[in-house]
């Protein structure tokens, strides 16, 4: 089984200050890991994903995120937050174990961004 | 770039229609799927396809039905409508995967269902 919690339903910062996004997964083998960005009334954009090899992730919008296996974490950052980053964020997980079902996702149930001016 | 479309941004059905939703992708990949997602409950998954005139059950496809009788289309068929699928309505496709490739889920735009 495999699933994702984003901890924080919302996450309010100002402008100019850095953002961090929670995720936390659990998987049977290794995971690969993905994060998501859905702007209102939009489909989800693929931000960036961890399969193996360097922990730190870098993405678009100049995200990145960090993979810890040990706290089995893969939290989004963003180093200075802009108001167009005000999003609803989905992280998502895989079993990186090939199987018939390989390419089902399991998503958090996602965390709302509010970046102030 | 990947184009995933879907038929309608927004639909208003009553219950116990006929309900269906389109999804076509542009990119020749074997594997499409249909979420939906709920405020709270992030995106679940309702069937996917990984070819045609294949189909599996997700999480939760009480309900629903597909059908994939074409590679780049696959449907979502809700066969009497009830008020609880009111939902936003997803769908993704990703290419099949080769030797030591991880590929990525594309989303369309989403279709927002409201059942009176």
């Amino acid at each position: 089984a495999q699933s994702v919690a984003q901890p924080e339903d919302q996450v309010n910062v100002a402008e100019g200050n850095p953002l961090t996004v929670k995720c936390t997964y659990s998987v049977s083998g290794n995971p690969y890991l993905f994060w998501y960005v859905q702007y209102p009334n939009r489909g989800l954009q693929f931000l960036l994903k961890y399969i193996t090899g360097d922990n730190l992730v870098k993405g678009s919008y100049g995200f990145e995120a960090e993979f810890n296996k040990s706290q089995t974490s893969f939290h989004l950052k963003k180093p200075s937050a802009l108001v167009s980053d005000s999003a609803l964020y989905f992280c998502a997980v895989r079993d990186a174990r090939p199987s018939s079902n390989d390419y089902k996702l399991s998503f958090g149930a996602g965390t709302t961004v509010t970046v102030r001016a | 770039d990947v184009k995933v479309t879907q038929s309608s941004r927004y639909l208003v059905k009553r219950t116990g229609e006929k309900v269906f939703l389109e999804c076509v992708q542009d990119m020749d990949h074997e594997n499409m799927f249909w979420y939906r997602q709920d405020p709270g409950l992030g995106l679940r998954l309702i069937y996917f396809s990984y070819d045609v005139k294949m189909k599996e059950k997700g999480d939760i496809p009480e309900g629903y039905s597909v059908s994939r009788e074409k590679k780049e289309r696959f449907s979502l068929i809700l066969e009497s409508a009830s008020t609880n699928q009111t939902s936003m309505y997803l769908c993704a496709s990703i290419l099949g995967g080769t030797s030591g490739r991880v590929n990525t889920q594309y989303f369309g735009p989403g279709t927002r269902l409201t059942v009176l």
